[in-house]
C-alpha cells in the first residue's frame, strides 16, 4: 500500500531535550516536505526537499533541521524543542520535484513541549 | 513570497445547498491551485486542482474557478452533503519556486 508513514503519532516532551519525528514513503517520491499546522493558520511549511541531498527552507525553519540522506526518510528534527513548537505535524510527498503533484500526506504527528 | 487569503474561516450549510470558499493570491507567477480536504483528526487529501491555463474545473459535485487577472480562485460544491463537513485549504504555488502555500482553512459544517 503507497504511504507515508511518520513516528511518533504522538509525543509530549520538555522543552530543551532533542527529539526526532521521522518520515518515510513507498512511492518512489522525489519531492518530501513538513509541514506546522496550527489553529488559524493552517499548514506552514517548514523545510521541503526536492531530491536525496538537496534540501530547502520553507516558511518557519526557525528551530528544526532535516536531512535527506536517503530517498524515502525525510526525518524533522527539534535540536532545543520549545513551548512555542507544540503543534500537528505533517509530512509530505509528491512525484513531482516541484511540489505541484498531488501531496500524499502522513497522518500527523501531535507534539506536545512542556 | 506568495500570501494567500481564505474566506470565510466557518461556514454553515443547511444539507442539498450550494457552499463556496474564496482565496485570493499574492503572486501572479503562481499558476497551480490545489484545493486539500481534512476530515476530523485525519490528513489532508487533494479533492480538485486547476492550473493557470484553465478558467475552471469540474468533478461531479465540486468545482473550481480561476480569475487570473483578480487573482482569485474559488471551491464550489453543490447539493452539501453532511460527509463533506471538513476542513478545506486552499493553496497556491509557482513552480519555479517548488513551494507550496496554504490558505488558513476553512470549516464547512452540512448539517442534515
Amino acid at each position: 500500500e503507497a504511504q507515508v508513514t511518520q513516528n511518533p503519532r504522538y509525543l509530549i516532551t520538555v522543552t530543551g531535550k532533542k527529539l526526532t519525528v521521522t518520515c518515510s514513503q513507498n512511492m518512489n517520491h522525489e519531492y518530501m516536505s513538513w509541514y506546522r499546522q496550527d489553529p488559524g493558520l493552517g499548514l506552514r511549511q517548514i523545510y521541503y526537499s526536492m531530491n536525496v541531498e538537496v534540501t530547502d527552507k520553507g516558511d518557519v525553519p526557525e528551530g528544526y533541521k532535516v536531512s535527506r540522506k536517503e530517498k524515502r526518510n525525510f526525518p524533522l528534527i527539534l535540536e532545543s524543542p520549545s513551548p512555542n513548537q507544540t503543534s500537528l505535524y505533517f509530512c509530505a510527498s509528491s512525484f513531482k520535484t516541484s511540489g505541484t503533484g498531488e501531496l500524499f500526506f502522513g497522518e500527523g504527528s501531535r507534539l506536545t513541549v512542556l | 513570497g506568495e500570501n494567500v487569503e481564505q474566506h470565510p474561516s466557518t461556514l454553515s450549510v443547511q444539507e442539498g445547498d450550494s457552499a463556496v470558499i474564496k482565496c485570493t493570491y499574492s503572486d501572479s507567477a503562481s499558476n497551480y491551485f490545489p484545493w486539500y480536504k481534512q476530515e476530523l483528526g485525519k490528513r489532508p487529501q487533494l479533492i480538485i486542482d486547476i492550473r493557470s491555463n484553465v478558467g475552471e474545473k469540474k468533478d461531479q459535485r465540486i468545482a473550481v474557478t480561476l480569475n487570473k487577472t483578480a487573482k482569485h480562485f474559488s471551491l464550489h460544491i453543490t447539493e452539501t452533503q453532511p460527509e463533506d463537513s471538513a476542513v478545506y485549504f486552499c493553496a497556491a504555488a509557482d513552480t519555479g519556486f517548488q513551494k507550496l502555500v496554504f490558505g488558513t482553512g476553512t470549516r464547512l459544517l452540512v448539517s442534515p
